[in-house]
């Protein structure tokens, strides 16, 4: 089954304790991306990989870093987590960017909590 | 600059039909797209249509694309209970590399 795996599904942390959140694509998908969800303020993107060890900064990339050593993960790593940081966020893949009607498949999110 | 705009809130009563607006900036988009997201879910494709076009249906969902206005909308006919979700928006200009959401509009659905 097509699915993009998200780990963990909830955190509860707490300010400037590091943490990483895994996201997996099993569909060798060269795009692979991450969005934090905050009410009223819809889907930012925060980065973004073309391809394995092809990363960009989306809209919103202070306070994080991701990697793309292999072309299935993407993990997102928030070095020093501050509040502002407590979110809903989502990875996603394709196999490009966009056009031609491409399908993003997204995770199912993991909820993080900064205290 | 690039935005997707939408209202934040819909409510219709069960078994009518929703319509849900966006209006969009970036004239160059070739495809325009729906996501659905389900309480507690990740974003769903929905639907899509290619900017060539007028009007696309699929079963109870019609999609209409005004170029001229750039302004799409989503109809949802015989709306059910299932169909409560928040419904994005999205564009992809055809010079970026990233898909732009809209906020996101809330079907709620009165009984």
């Amino acid at each position: 089954e097509a699915q993009v795996t998200q780990n963990p599904r909830y955190l509860i942390t707490v300010t400037g304790k590091k943490l990483t959140v895994t996201c997996s694509q099993n569909m060798n998908h060269e795009y692979m991306s991450w969005y934090r969800q905050d009410p009223g303020l819809g889907l930012r993107q925060i980065y973004y990989s073309m391809n394995v060890e092809v990363t960009d900064k989306g809209d919103v990339p202070e306070g994080y870093k991701v990697s793309r050593k292999e072309k299935r993960n993407f993990p997102l790593i928030l070095e020093s987590p501050s509040p502002n940081q407590t979110s809903l966020y989502f990875c996603a893949s394709s196999p490009k960017p966009g056009g031609t009607g491409n399908t993003i498949y997204f995770g199912e999110g993991s909820w993080l909590t900064v205290v | 600059g690039e935005d997707v705009e939408q209202s934040l809130f819909l409510s219709v009563r069960e078994g009518d039909s929703s319509v849900i607006n966006c209006t969009y900036t970036d004239s160059s988009s070739t495809y325009l797209y729906w996501y659905k997201q389900e309480p507690g879910a990740g974003l769903q494709l929905l639907t899509y249509i290619f900017s060539n076009m007028d009007m696309k249906q699929d079963q109870r969902l019609t999609v209409l694309l005004n170029k001229k206005d750039k302004h799409l909308s989503l109809r949802i006919a015989d709306t059910q209970t299932g169909d409560s979700a928040i419904y994005f928006c999205a564009e992809i200009p055809n010079r970026d590399d990233k898909i732009i959401f809209g906020k996101g509009t809330r079907l709620h659905i009165l009984p």
